[in-house]
């Protein structure tokens, strides 16, 4: 079974700060990672993909297979940025998404 | 393209109550999915369904709860009898396969008194 684990319920930091969003893994195959950020009681959006290697918003995502790790980074953090943001796996050829709980940041300005 | 959109955003339901979560899937997708946000804890997946086929239901209460994708018309996720542990957030999602990116509404906020 695959799992998700977002360590940090709460992250503050702020403006023009860099941030890291921490996200684990634990699944045996080759998993599609995501993230996906969700502003005050709207809808989730998603913000990356580890297989098109984009950056959005200036944030970026590295996946770390032998650290099972997909953190999520931004140089420069911004207000605007204040959102939850949710890790997500999706296993091999299955079409469910695992989630982790979810990482609540605050940017102060 | 107006987004996947679910209605309504917020429902009040007493005890013993049915409530009714409706999701339209973006156009072109024929996939739908329901996830459950329980407080405190990150989204479930509930059920997959194609146009009037439940594909995947390994995710639901076994009573209860019911999901459809009928031919015309939105999906419904349906709870009947609702008890306080029901309330939750609601998402839909749709996708127009399987494998494709999936796309999130903006949740339906239900509370059980």
């Amino acid at each position: 079974a695959q799992r998700v684990t977002q360590p940090e319920k709460l992250l503050s930091v702020f403006k023009g700060a860099p941030v890291e969003l921490k996200c684990n893994y634990s699944y045996s195959g080759s998993p599609e990672l995501f993230w996906y950020v969700q502003y005050s009681r709207q809808r989730l959006q998603l913000l990356l993909r580890h297989i098109s290697r984009e950056s959005i918003k200036g944030f970026t995502a590295d996946l770390n297979k032998g650290e099972t790790s997909f953190h999520l980074k931004k140089p420069f953090a911004q207000e605007e940025d204040s959102a939850m943001y949710y890790c997500a796996l999706r296993a091999g050829s299955n079409y469910k998404l695992t989630f982790g709980k979810g990482t609540l940041l605050t940017v102060n300005p | 393209n107006a987004g996947v959109m679910q209605n309504p955003r917020h429902l009040v339901r007493r005890r013993g109550q049915e409530a009714r979560l409706r999701c339209s899937p973006m156009k072109g997708h024929s996939h739908v999915y329901w996830y459950r946000q329980l407080p405190e804890e990150g989204l479930k997946f509930m059920v997959y369904l194609q146009k009037e086929n439940i594909i995947d239901e390994s995710g639901m209460p076994k009573e209860r709860f019911s999901a459809e994708f009928p031919k015309e018309g939105p999906s419904i996720l349906r709870i009947q009898q609702v008890v306080r542990g029901d309330s939750a957030a609601y998402f839909c999602a749709s996708s127009p396969d399987m494998r494709n990116t999936i796309y999130f509404g903006e949740g339906s906020w239900l509370t059980v008194v």
